[in-house]
């Protein structure tokens, strides 16, 4: 299994600033995942974490809204950019380690509140 | 596109005894890996068990066990001797084999466990 660390656990942020949250992992991954989970919800992606190149978004998710880097193969970031209270959610990243045989891992998220 | 279905909101169960949770799942694939992941509240995602589509054998995990239909499309959990700890939601996962990792979740059951 991989061990990933997600910073921060929790913000509580201003309407129209920015969050970065970190995704570091113990072992190197050849795919790394953004999810939100909206209160209550199930999990939705927002994007795959590409080393090397763009992220790949998925439908609703846009690059100015939610950039993503991944300067290496244990490390990615995610900005919620511009936020408004709608983006009040969990922030879960996702591994899926070498060999995994299609494992996927998760963080333990992060807990974000928009005022 | 693939979609996952639970049709149980909420469920509970009396410690020690069983549970079923349903997954219903629609895909045009022939070979892919089901999932249920269990989220506790502290909101790690925690793999709970994973069927490959092309084993007839159904997977266990301890007190965990699914019933794999292929041709209905279902992919129910089974607990068993069911723990306070158990209390959580459920989700249920899908991951085509070519899909890189990426993960389709159903809209999950809460599960309650009760003294």
């Amino acid at each position: 299994s991989a061990v990933i660390s997600q910073k921060p656990s929790r913000d509580i942020c201003q309407r129209g600033t920015s969050l970065t949250i970190q995704c570091q992992v113990d072992s190197q991954v050849t795919m790394m995942f953004w999810y939100r989970q909206q209160p209550g919800q199930s999990l939705t992606l927002i994007a795959t974490a590409n080393q090397g190149s763009e992220a790949t978004y998925e439908s609703g998710f846009v690059i100015d809204k939610f950039p993503i880097s991944r300067p290496n193969l244990t490390f990615s970031t995610l900005t919620v950019s511009n936020m408004s209270p709608e983006d009040s959610s969990i922030y879960l990243c996702s591994v899926g380690p070498r060999g995994s045989n299609e494992k996927l891992f998760f963080g333990s998220g992060t807990q974000l509140s928009v005022l | 596109a693939q979609t996952v279905t639970q049709s149980q909101p909420e469920m509970s169960v009396q410690e020690a005894e069983t549970v079923t949770l349903s997954c219903t799942y629609d895909t045009s694939e022939s070979n892919y890996y089901l999932f249920w992941y269990k989220q506790p509240p502290s909101r790690q995602m925690i793999l709970v068990i994973r069927q490959e589509a092309y084993k007839q054998q159904n997977a266990t995990e301890n007190r965990f066990s699914v019933n794999f239909q292929k041709a209905a499309k279902s992919f129910s959990l089974k607990i068993s001797d069911s723990q306070l700890g158990d209390t959580a939601m459920y989700f249920c996962a899908f991951m085509g084999h070519n899909a890189g990792n990426m993960l389709t979740f159903g809209g999950g059951t809460r599960l309650m466990v009760k003294p």
